[in-house]
């Protein structure tokens, strides 16, 4: 069975700029949760996203948007880009909103220039 | 304010013997608790959990120890192989209404040596 998948793996931006990162859940898994890693931290919560709809958001700036689509995949979305948005993000799917395990993908490495 | 903390950043141990990684916290509203492992380069990989209801959990070389009075728990590998050599994140699980997130401690980085 396939994981939680990425796109793209790798990204380079310049300052100001706008991305556009993408995942795809475990099959059967509705929940997704979008995560920022900065190096030498532990992963940051962004947003969860259940059935379509914004179930959490973290401490981020209204910068950072997301959303779901009907087959379940997700769109995390930073315009505006500054410095400061260099990490790992991370995709993580669950069955449900309130499952206990996360189930992550190989994440995409953003460099913001 | 950092409520999961894994005070040691890195730890070294031989192949065969134990691995004890450590972790405390703060928020006594936190009702789960799990282990990942993160090799570079990857996302991190789900290895074992616990519930707040219990004080132990069992998955083959790897046991999970919950003290919930002292806010502490604790990872245990035995025996330690090198392939074990990773970095190891503990993260409380934590209902905020209609949703559940994580929150991470930094991570101890595990070299198993041969």
């Amino acid at each position: 069975d396939a994981g939680v998948t990425q796109s793209p793996t790798h990204l380079i931006k310049t300052r100001g700029q706008h991305v556009t990162l993408r995942c795809s859940p475990i099959s059967g898994h509705k929940s997704v949760s979008w995560y920022q890693q900065v190096l030498g931290q532990g992963p940051q919560f962004i947003f969860q996203y259940y059935e379509k709809e914004e179930r959490g958001r973290g401490n981020f700036p209204d910068r950072f948007s997301a959303r779901q689509f009907p087959n379940y995949s997700s769109e995390l979305n930073v315009n505006a880009l500054l410095l400061g948005d260099s990490a790992l993000y991370l995709c993580a799917s669950s069955p449900y909103a309130q499952s206990h395990e996360q189930y992550f993908g190989p994440g995409t490495r953003l460099t913001v220039t | 304010d950092q409520q999961v903390k894994q005070n040691s950043p890195s730890l070294s141990v031989q192949e065969g013997r134990i691995s004890i990684l450590n972790c405390d916290y703060t928020n006594s509203m936190f009702d789960y608790f799990l282990w990942y492992k993160k090799y570079p380069a990857e996302g991190p990989t789900f290895l074992i959990s616990i519930s707040s209801i219990k004080d132990k959990n069992e998955d083959g070389r790897f046991t999970v120890f919950l003290n919930k009075s002292a806010k502490h728990l604790s990872l245990h590998i035995v025996p330690s192989q090198p392939g074990d050599s990773a970095v190891y994140f503990c993260a409380a699980s934590t209902n905020a209404g209609n949703n559940r997130k994580l929150i991470w401690g930094l991570g101890t980085s595990l070299a198993v040596n041969p």
